[in-house]
């Protein structure tokens, strides 16, 4: 069974500019989940989709926006970019919502702002 | 907010011994998970513990949990050099917004 896949590896940017991240879930899994993961931070959840829905957001500004398709797969945008998003990007699936199914977690999108 | 800490924020211990961390948390949960993250690599799950259990065990992994101290502890017996990761609680409020609050991690090192 392929794990969470999310793509690219690694993304360089200028303040100012857009990025796309892109993660497939584990076939089957409806809900995806972003997380931010910035140096010393901790993980700072973002979005959660289900059945292509947004069913929940953290506190983050609206420049961070995202979409699931109807195959399950998700993207996440970020506009306006910043020097402080600078960080690890977590994409993660689950076969059912929070609280009772553990979360999947890809490999991450190390996004750099220069 | 209700967000999972750790403690101790590192650890460094020798293979062989055993290693424990603990998480704290602010308010009542449905369940409570553990994740570990190797450097530069994604979470993985280790173990689901739900708030009407108080202990449980997986391999070398030994969770408890105290909801009365709004506590956990994962304890890693026999540890080896592989163990070497950062290791997050995660938790989710009871009647909540239905997201996993994870803390900031401890970094175990095991030394060989």
């Amino acid at each position: 069974e392929a794990g969470v896949t999310q793509s690219p590896t690694h993304l360089i940017k200028t303040r100012g500019q857009q990025a796309t991240l892109r993660c497939s879930p584990i076939s089957g899994h409806t809900s995806v989940y972003w997380y931010q993961q910035a140096l010393g931070l901790g993980l700072q959840f973002l979005l959660w989709y289900d059945e292509g829905e947004e069913r929940n957001r953290g506190n983050f500004p609206p420049r961070f926006s995202g979409r699931q398709f109807p195959n399950y797969s998700s993207e996440l945008n970020v506009n306006a970019l910043e020097l402080e998003d600078s960080a690890l990007y977590l994409c993660a699936s689950s076969s059912g919502t929070v609280p009772n199914q553990p979360q999947h977690f890809g490999d991450g999108t190390r996004l750099s702002i220069l | 907010s209700q967000q999972g800490e750790e403690d101790p924020q590192a650890l460094s211990i020798q293979e062989g011994e055993n290693a424990t961390m603990n998480c704290s948390y602010k308010t009542s949960i449905n369940n409570l998970q553990w994740y570990r993250q190797n450097s530069g690599r994604g979470l993985v799950h280790l173990i689901l513990i739900r708030s009407n259990e108080r202990e449980k065990h997986s391999g070398r992994l030994r969770v408890t949990l105290d909801t009365s101290k709004k506590s956990s502890s994962l304890l890693i017996t026999a540890s080896r050099a592989a163990d070497t990761a950062s290791y997050f609680c995660a938790t989710d409020a009871r009647g909540g917004s239905e997201k996993l609050v994870f803390g900031k991690g401890t970094k175990l090192t095991v030394n060989p």
